[in-house]
């Protein structure tokens, strides 16, 4: 079946990096866009930033524009953000979700957990 | 800058309807927003309701369905159940490659 696979969380300090994973099966990756979306604790959804299916083109959040980059390899079925300069409003469970090709998601990993502290 | 809004929290008795509603802090909501629907659960991940405004995802319920409705984006449950006691979430597409969730809103069924 579909399946989305996220890895990578853990806990940092403010100002380090981190680069999440995202393994995909169960549909052809290439063909689609694929999201990053965030959970900060006892909050509500916030898209984070999508790429394109092929990686020609991707978008950020103002919030992360500038200190985070989403990538892929279709080679791999992965993909990935990388998540420079962090700040304690990261902390949140981070998933990876494939576009629909409507404008919309339809299949949601179960996230992997950052917590950004001192 | 713009905001989705959303209704924080709603109640709804069992068998009953109810429409929850999305919109914009600035400006009214349309189908060129394609605006979809999410039903997130307690401790489990988003599971997609509706996308393109009323098109439902698959093995959604028919109980389910989506609108636009006086300038906001609408979701209608038609003979509530127990179980979709959940949060649900709207989303809508502000331009090339931008999206926004509003911030949900609590429905409580009893």
């Amino acid at each position: 079946q579909v399946q989305l696979v996220e890895s990578g969380g853990g806990v940092v300090q403010p100002g380090e990096s981190l680069t999440l994973s995202c393994g995909a099966s169960g549909f052809t990756f290439s063909s689609y866009g694929l999201h990053w979306v965030r959970q900060a604790p006892g909050k509500g959804l916030e898209w984070v930033a999508f790429i394109l299916h092929d990686g020609s083109n991707n978008f950020y959040a103002d919030s992360v524009k500038g200190r985070f980059t989403i990538s892929r390899d279709n080679s791999k079925n992965t993909l990935y953000l990388r998540m420079n300069s962090l700040r304690p409003e990261d902390t949140a469970v981070y998933c990876c979700v494939k576009d629909n090709s409507h404008y919309a998601m339809d299949v949601w990993g179960q996230g992997t957990a950052v917590t950004v502290s001192s | 800058q713009t905001v989705v809004t959303q209704e924080p929290s709603f109640s709804v008795s069992p068998g009953g309807t109810v429409t929850l509603t999305c919109g914009l802090s600035s400006g009214s909501v349309s189908t060129t927003h394609y605006p979809s629907w999410y039903q997130q659960t307690p401790g489990q991940g988003p599971r997609t309701l509706i996308y393109n405004t009323n098109t439902p995802s698959s093995g959604v319920p028919d109980r389910f369905s989506g609108s636009i409705l006086e300038n906001k984006a609408a979701l209608t449950i038609t003979g509530a159940q127990a179980e979709d006691e959940s949060d649900y979430y709207c989303m809508l597409s502000m331009g090339v490659g931008i999206w926004m969730f509003g911030g949900g809103t609590k429905l409580t069924v009893l």
